[in-house]
């Protein structure tokens, strides 16, 4: 099977902008988790979606919103971004996401300027 | 919330020793608890997880110690190898239906030849 994408892999903006980033999982896998990973806080949980309902949410700012799509690919949006938003996204994917072994992408890394 | 400390955040060791990488958490409620490997460049991925219900758990030169009563777990390395060089993750997570991780802030292993 093809492991998880993420597109796409290097992102430049400016404060103020928004952004999308994009994650398609491992077919057949129902559950996409959101992650924020940077060298100060490291790896932070920001949300879970599942048959396209957030199911469980992290402790970050309403910017930080996404969704899932019918076919599991999922989509998270950061919008007025800050400089503190710059680090690398990553996605994982599982079954059923209960607490199963999660496969991460590869990460989108964005840097905000 | 949840608080998972991680230590230590370096570990150098010669190549056949033991490594072992120990974390508290906060939330007696918190019953998986998974150890994610990373190495430079790439995506974290499980290496191996262990439930509450468990007290250890071996998989070949890996296993993973858990103490309810203390809150404390541990990931054990036998026999390193310069493979085994990465920055390795701690999480914690409470169960009934939904999978909130959170992560310990990682410790890097340097294993020497």
């Amino acid at each position: 099977k093809a492991g998880v994408t993420q597109t796409p892999r290097y992102l430049i903006k400016t404060r103020g902008q928004q952004v999308t980033l994009s994650c398609s999982p491992i077919s057949g896998h129902r559950s996409v988790s959101w992650y924020q990973q940077t060298p100060g806080q490291g790896l932070q949980f920001l949300f879970e979606y599942f048959s396209e309902t957030q199911r469980n949410k992290g402790n970050f700012p309403g910017r930080f919103s996404g969704r899932q799509f019918s076919n599991s690919r999922s989509e998270m949006n950061v919008s007025t971004l800050e400089l503190g938003d710059s680090a690398l996204y990553l996605c994982a994917s599982s079954l059923k996401g209960q607490q199963e072994t999660q496969y991460f992408g590869p990460g989108t890394r964005l840097l905000v300027l | 919330g949840e608080n998972v400390e991680q230590h230590p955040s370096t570990l150098s060791v010669q190549e056949g020793d033991s490594a072992v990488i120990k974390c508290t958490y906060s939330d007696s409620a918190s019953n998986y608890f998974p150890w994610y490997k990373q190495e430079l460049g790439k995506r974290p991925q499980l290496i191996i997880d262990i439930r509450s219900n468990v007290g250890e758990k071996k998989d070949q030169r890996i296993a993973v110690t858990l103490n309810k009563t203390a809150k404390h777990f541990s990931l054990h390395i036998t026999e390193t190898q310069p493979e085994d060089s990465a920055v390795y993750f701690c999480a914690a997570s409470i169960g009934g239906g939904s999978y909130i991780p959170t992560f310990g802030r990682g410790t890097s292993l340097i294993v020497h030849p």
